[in-house]
């Protein structure tokens, strides 16, 4: 396994622009999962794909905010009209289809900074 | 609704001493609950798990954790800190029946002083 990629790892942006992260999970992976950390918090769970499908989304993603999974492999977190407030590390988990969903693997973020 | 609370946002020990993080849950169901350490720009790294199989449970790097119900609590202990240690520390809770989603912590810094 090469793990769960995550690209870029650094984003700055300003105020106003759209930003689009990837992650791809590890290979077999069916389940994908989308947090944000903030500065000194623990991560906060966003969305999650099993396959393709997105079969849950959290409040904190607002309408400016969209995720695809298309094929069920890689996946992309878009972000549309950035704000100051959406400067935070972005983590995409993965499971396995068998064993303990609840296990997931996450990969090194991509930090996002707006100014 | 599920939480986590893990008190103490800093922890201080010294190189060779014992290492207690704490973790409290509330869940109206049994939880399944993970311990997670997180190294300066990197990802999280899973330390060890409970599934409702042994109460005490061994991870990595001679971490280990034991869930007490009656407590509602998930403290993670090591009984000798190496530098190495030092590094941010999450505690997380999922319940067994729904989509794996995990509930966070707000972190626990682990500091080793030599």
């Amino acid at each position: 396994d090469t793990g769960v990629s995550q690209d870029p790892r650094h984003k700055i942006t300003k105020r106003g622009q759209n930003v689009t992260f990837r992650c791809d999970p590890i290979s077999e992976h069916n389940r994908l999962y989308w947090y944000r950390q903030t500065l000194g918090q623990g991560p906060e769970f966003l969305t999650y794909f099993q396959n393709e499908a997105q079969l849950e989304k959290s409040r904190l993603l607002s309408d400016r905010f969209s995720a695809e999974r298309p094929k069920g492999s890689f996946s992309t977190l878009e972000i549309q009209r950035t704000e100051q407030g959406d400067s935070a590390m972005y983590l995409c988990a993965s499971t396995p289809p068998t064993g303990l969903i609840h296990e997931q693997y996450f990969g090194p973020g991509t930090r996002l900074t707006v100014t | 609704a599920q939480s986590v609370t893990q008190l103490g946002s800093h922890v201080s020990v010294s190189e060779g001493a014992l290492v207690l993080l704490r973790c409290n849950y509330s869940s109206s169901v049994p939880p399944y609950l993970f311990w997670y350490v997180q190294y300066p720009n990197q990802g999280l790294q899973l330390l060890l798990k409970y599934t409702s199989a042994a109460t005490l449970v061994k991870g990595i790097n001679g971490f280990e954790a034991e869930f007490k119900k009656s407590e509602t609590s998930f403290h993670l202990t090591k009984p000798s800190a190496h530098m190495s240690d030092a590094a941010e520390y999450f505690c997380a809770v999922s319940l067994s029946s729904n989509t794996g989603k995990l509930i966070f912590g707000q972190g626990t810094t682990l500091q080793v002083k030599p």
